[in-house]
Protein backbone atom coordinates (compact mmCIF):
# COMPACT_ATOMS: atom_id res chain seq x y z
CA UNK A 1 0.00 0.00 0.00
CA UNK A 2 0.90 3.43 -0.80
CA UNK A 3 1.78 5.21 1.87
CA UNK A 4 4.05 8.09 4.44
CA UNK A 5 4.85 6.20 7.89
CA UNK A 6 6.03 8.40 10.80
CA UNK A 7 6.77 6.68 14.15
CA UNK A 8 6.32 7.23 16.83
CA UNK A 9 2.92 8.12 16.72
CA UNK A 10 3.03 9.43 20.22
CA UNK A 11 6.49 10.63 22.19
CA UNK A 12 7.03 11.79 25.66
CA UNK A 13 10.12 13.85 26.29
CA UNK A 14 12.35 16.40 28.41
CA UNK A 15 13.48 19.06 27.96
CA UNK A 16 17.02 18.77 25.76
CA UNK A 17 17.10 14.86 25.14
CA UNK A 18 17.97 14.48 21.37
CA UNK A 19 15.16 12.83 19.68
CA UNK A 20 14.56 11.63 15.97
CA UNK A 21 11.13 11.11 14.32
CA UNK A 22 11.41 9.25 11.25
CA UNK A 23 9.35 9.56 7.96
CA UNK A 24 9.51 6.81 5.27
CA UNK A 25 7.54 6.73 1.99
CA UNK A 26 7.49 3.95 -0.84
CA UNK A 27 5.94 5.66 -3.69
CA UNK A 28 9.16 7.07 -5.04
CA UNK A 29 8.21 10.76 -4.34
CA UNK A 30 11.30 13.18 -5.09
CA UNK A 31 9.66 15.88 -2.51
CA UNK A 32 9.19 15.27 1.27
CA UNK A 33 8.85 18.59 3.77
CA UNK A 34 7.55 18.52 7.29
CA UNK A 35 4.84 20.56 9.41
CA UNK A 36 4.00 20.99 12.58
CA UNK A 37 0.17 21.89 13.71
CA UNK A 38 -0.60 24.10 16.60
CA UNK A 39 -4.09 25.31 17.86
CA UNK A 40 -4.85 28.60 16.30
CA UNK A 41 -1.67 28.54 14.37
CA UNK A 42 -2.69 25.90 11.77
CA UNK A 43 0.05 24.25 9.89
CA UNK A 44 3.39 25.45 9.43
CA UNK A 45 6.47 24.14 7.27
CA UNK A 46 9.09 22.96 9.13
CA UNK A 47 11.73 22.14 6.31
CA UNK A 48 10.77 20.65 2.83
CA UNK A 49 13.10 18.37 0.50
CA UNK A 50 12.88 18.79 -3.03
CA UNK A 51 15.38 15.36 -4.10
CA UNK A 52 18.22 13.61 -2.29
CA UNK A 53 20.37 15.79 -0.50
CA UNK A 54 18.54 18.89 -1.52
CA UNK A 55 16.97 20.55 1.77
CA UNK A 56 15.58 23.95 2.31
CA UNK A 57 14.10 25.75 5.32
CA UNK A 58 10.22 26.40 5.65
CA UNK A 59 8.52 29.07 7.52
CA UNK A 60 9.39 27.74 11.27
CA UNK A 61 13.04 26.06 11.28
CA UNK A 62 14.64 26.76 14.07
CA UNK A 63 15.03 24.14 16.75
CA UNK A 64 15.11 21.24 13.57
CA UNK A 65 17.37 19.30 11.63
CA UNK A 66 16.62 17.50 8.59
CA UNK A 67 18.61 15.39 6.39
CA UNK A 68 18.00 13.25 3.02
CA UNK A 69 20.24 10.63 2.25
CA UNK A 70 18.24 8.56 0.29
CA UNK A 71 15.23 9.03 -1.14
CA UNK A 72 12.33 7.35 0.71
CA UNK A 73 13.61 8.72 4.44
CA UNK A 74 13.50 11.88 5.25
CA UNK A 75 13.60 12.09 9.37
CA UNK A 76 13.16 15.42 11.56
CA UNK A 77 15.73 16.02 14.19
CA UNK A 78 14.99 18.18 17.78
CA UNK A 79 19.42 18.31 18.93
CA UNK A 80 17.63 20.15 22.45
CA UNK A 81 13.86 19.96 22.56
CA UNK A 82 11.81 22.65 24.53
CA UNK A 83 8.69 22.78 25.66
CA UNK A 84 7.56 25.32 22.94
CA UNK A 85 7.91 22.51 20.44
CA UNK A 86 5.21 20.58 22.33
CA UNK A 87 3.11 19.66 18.71
CA UNK A 88 1.69 17.78 16.45
CA UNK A 89 4.13 16.97 13.47
CA UNK A 90 2.87 15.75 9.96
CA UNK A 91 5.70 14.45 7.08
CA UNK A 92 4.62 14.82 3.51
CA UNK A 93 5.61 13.69 0.07
CA UNK A 94 4.57 14.29 -3.61
CA UNK A 95 6.01 12.46 -6.46
CA UNK A 96 7.06 15.87 -8.33
CA UNK A 97 8.11 19.09 -6.20
CA UNK A 98 5.42 21.56 -8.34
CA UNK A 99 2.97 19.65 -9.83
CA UNK A 100 1.46 16.73 -7.82
CA UNK A 101 -0.40 15.92 -4.64
CA UNK A 102 0.68 15.91 -1.17
CA UNK A 103 0.23 13.19 0.47
CA UNK A 104 0.70 13.06 4.46
CA UNK A 105 1.42 10.42 7.09
CA UNK A 106 -0.83 10.26 10.01
CA UNK A 107 1.01 12.54 12.50
CA UNK A 108 3.17 12.49 15.37
CA UNK A 109 2.09 14.32 18.30
CA UNK A 110 5.23 15.32 20.83
CA UNK A 111 5.11 16.42 24.22
CA UNK A 112 8.10 18.14 25.78
CA UNK A 113 8.23 18.31 29.43
CA UNK B 1 5.17 36.64 2.45
CA UNK B 2 2.26 34.40 1.01
CA UNK B 3 -0.60 34.92 3.19
CA UNK B 4 -3.57 32.33 3.37
CA UNK B 5 -7.06 32.81 4.35
CA UNK B 6 -10.11 30.54 4.56
CA UNK B 7 -13.61 32.58 5.61
CA UNK B 8 -15.73 31.10 7.15
CA UNK B 9 -13.87 29.37 10.07
CA UNK B 10 -16.54 27.60 10.79
CA UNK B 11 -20.21 26.59 9.30
CA UNK B 12 -22.63 24.47 10.52
CA UNK B 13 -25.73 23.46 8.21
CA UNK B 14 -28.05 21.34 7.71
CA UNK B 15 -27.95 17.82 5.68
CA UNK B 16 -28.91 18.01 1.82
CA UNK B 17 -27.50 22.11 1.29
CA UNK B 18 -24.90 22.75 -1.00
CA UNK B 19 -22.16 25.17 0.54
CA UNK B 20 -18.79 27.08 -0.91
CA UNK B 21 -16.15 27.39 1.27
CA UNK B 22 -13.74 30.36 0.40
CA UNK B 23 -10.11 29.98 0.28
CA UNK B 24 -7.72 34.05 -0.58
CA UNK B 25 -3.65 34.06 -0.40
CA UNK B 26 -1.81 37.40 -1.78
CA UNK B 27 1.03 36.49 -3.85
CA UNK B 28 -0.24 34.55 -7.33
CA UNK B 29 3.23 33.60 -7.87
CA UNK B 30 1.60 29.80 -7.49
CA UNK B 31 2.73 26.15 -8.62
CA UNK B 32 -0.40 24.82 -7.59
CA UNK B 33 -3.40 25.04 -5.18
CA UNK B 34 -4.70 22.05 -2.96
CA UNK B 35 -7.72 21.11 -0.62
CA UNK B 36 -7.52 18.80 1.68
CA UNK B 37 -9.59 17.81 4.79
CA UNK B 38 -9.02 16.56 8.10
CA UNK B 39 -10.93 14.74 10.77
CA UNK B 40 -10.26 15.27 14.01
CA UNK B 41 -7.03 14.14 15.33
CA UNK B 42 -6.22 12.23 11.69
CA UNK B 43 -3.73 13.82 9.07
CA UNK B 44 -4.80 15.25 6.25
CA UNK B 45 -6.68 13.46 3.01
CA UNK B 46 -6.09 15.46 -0.41
CA UNK B 47 -9.38 16.37 -2.03
CA UNK B 48 -8.17 18.28 -5.17
CA UNK B 49 -5.16 19.90 -6.99
CA UNK B 50 -5.74 22.72 -8.88
CA UNK B 51 -2.70 23.45 -11.15
CA UNK B 52 -1.85 27.38 -11.65
CA UNK B 53 -2.85 26.96 -15.13
CA UNK B 54 -6.21 25.61 -14.52
CA UNK B 55 -9.53 27.06 -13.63
CA UNK B 56 -11.21 24.16 -12.02
CA UNK B 57 -11.14 20.82 -10.75
CA UNK B 58 -13.76 18.04 -10.09
CA UNK B 59 -14.27 14.96 -7.76
CA UNK B 60 -17.65 13.59 -7.35
CA UNK B 61 -19.71 16.02 -4.98
CA UNK B 62 -16.44 18.80 -5.11
CA UNK B 63 -15.75 21.58 -7.17
CA UNK B 64 -12.71 23.66 -6.66
CA UNK B 65 -12.02 26.59 -8.54
CA UNK B 66 -9.14 28.76 -8.83
CA UNK B 67 -8.66 32.52 -10.29
CA UNK B 68 -5.05 32.91 -9.58
CA UNK B 69 -4.96 36.85 -10.96
CA UNK B 70 -7.57 38.02 -7.72
CA UNK B 71 -5.88 35.18 -4.98
CA UNK B 72 -8.93 33.18 -4.95
CA UNK B 73 -10.10 29.59 -4.72
CA UNK B 74 -13.48 28.16 -3.96
CA UNK B 75 -14.32 24.38 -2.83
CA UNK B 76 -17.91 24.14 -3.41
CA UNK B 77 -19.22 21.08 -1.43
CA UNK B 78 -23.27 19.71 -3.30
CA UNK B 79 -26.08 17.76 -1.25
CA UNK B 80 -23.68 17.65 1.88
CA UNK B 81 -23.63 14.39 4.27
CA UNK B 82 -23.15 13.91 7.49
CA UNK B 83 -19.94 12.01 6.79
CA UNK B 84 -18.98 15.62 5.06
CA UNK B 85 -18.24 16.83 8.52
CA UNK B 86 -14.67 17.55 8.62
CA UNK B 87 -11.86 20.79 9.07
CA UNK B 88 -11.08 21.90 5.06
CA UNK B 89 -7.80 23.64 4.20
CA UNK B 90 -6.50 25.30 1.59
CA UNK B 91 -3.11 25.53 0.62
CA UNK B 92 -0.67 26.80 -2.60
CA UNK B 93 2.40 26.10 -3.40
CA UNK B 94 5.52 27.50 -4.24
CA UNK B 95 8.56 25.54 -3.49
CA UNK B 96 7.28 25.86 -0.14
CA UNK B 97 3.72 24.98 1.26
CA UNK B 98 1.62 27.65 3.01
CA UNK B 99 -1.60 26.65 4.23
CA UNK B 100 -4.79 28.55 5.41
CA UNK B 101 -6.55 27.86 9.13
CA UNK B 102 -9.04 26.29 7.98
CA UNK B 103 -12.97 26.07 7.80
CA UNK B 104 -14.37 23.60 10.42
CA UNK B 105 -17.44 22.28 8.88
CA UNK B 106 -20.57 20.35 10.68
CA UNK B 107 -23.48 18.66 8.90
CA UNK B 108 -26.31 18.34 11.14
CA UNK B 109 -28.50 15.09 10.09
Amino acid sequence: EAQVTQNPRYLITVTGKKLTVTCSQNMNHEYMSWYRQDPGLGLRQIYYSMNVEVTDKGDVPEGYKVSRKEKRNFPLILESPSPNQTSLYFCASSLSPTGSPLHFGNGTRLTVT
Amino acid sequence: KQEVTQIPAALSVPEGENLVLNCSFTDSAIYNLQWFRQDPGKGLTSLLLIQSSQREQTSGRLNASLDKSSGRSTLYIAASQPGDSATYLCAVRRGDMRFGAGTRLTVKP
